[in-house]
């Protein structure tokens, strides 16, 4: 079973660019989060989606950053415009559902460069 | 909110050594507690997790333990390889929660 596939792996943009990840969960998997991982620095929650709806969107940044997921299935996270301090690791997770008895699967991540 | 410390930052050790890495946490209503494997410019690899009422888990050279009432959980692993080298991240999931809560890991070099 294939297990979360998130592109591009590398990314390297100019400040003040736009920039998409995209994220396709474990077949079946509900839940899908998106995690922020800057360098030296644990994981931390970005948004959480159950099906289509963002449940827990407290950590991002609205006035740059948006995040879709259509159909309940993959999800686009995007930042308009890209800033310096945005250089980081995007990691998506996904779980067969919501609720901290169902494990989290991560993906590969996206490693972003913003020059 | 959960705070998780990981110590030490930083760990490097000649090849065959066992080693201990440690995980604490603030608050001790945590549903379980998972350890993740980080190679260089890879996802997170999950190792072994922890359920509350568990005092430990075991795989192969790896056995982590769990102390909810002091808020430590420790990462034993034994006879290490050069292959172990990586960064070890410990992360709590809260009763209430439903993201993990992530310490800053430890960095692992295992020598030949």
């Amino acid at each position: 079973e294939a297990g979360v596939v998130q592109s591009p792996r590398y990314k390297i943009i100019e400040k003040k660019q736009p920039v998409a990840f995209w994220c396709n969960p474990i077949s079946g998997h509900n839940t899908l989060y998106w995690y922020l991982q800057n360098l030296g620095q644990g994981p931390e929650l970005l948004i959480r989606y159950e099906n289509e709806e963002a449940v827990d969107d407290s950590q991002l940044p609205k006035d740059r950053f948006s995040a879709e997921r259509l159909k309940g299935v993959d999800s686009t996270l995007k930042i308009q415009p890209a800033e310096l301090g945005d250089s980081a690791v995007y990691l998506c997770a996904s779980s067969l559902g919501a609720g901290p008895s169902y494990e989290q699967y991560f993906g590969p991540g996206t490693r972003l460069t913003v020059t | 909110k959960q705070e998780v410390t990981q110590i030490p930052a930083a760990l490097s050790v000649p090849e065959g050594e066992n080693l201990v890495l440690n995980c604490s946490f603030t608050d001790s209503a945590i549903y379980n507690l998972q350890w993740f494997r980080q190679d260089p410019g890879k996802g997170l690899t999950s190792l072994l997790l922890i359920q509350s009422s568990q005092r430990e888990q075991t795989s192969g050279r790896l056995n982590a333990s769990l102390d909810k009432s002091s808020g430590r959980s420790t990462l034993y692993i034994a006879a290490s390889q050069p292959g172990d080298s990586a960064t070890y991240l410990c992360a709590v999931n809260s009763n209430s929660g439903y993201a993990l809560n992530f310490g800053k890991g430890t960095s692992l070099l295992v020598t030949p």
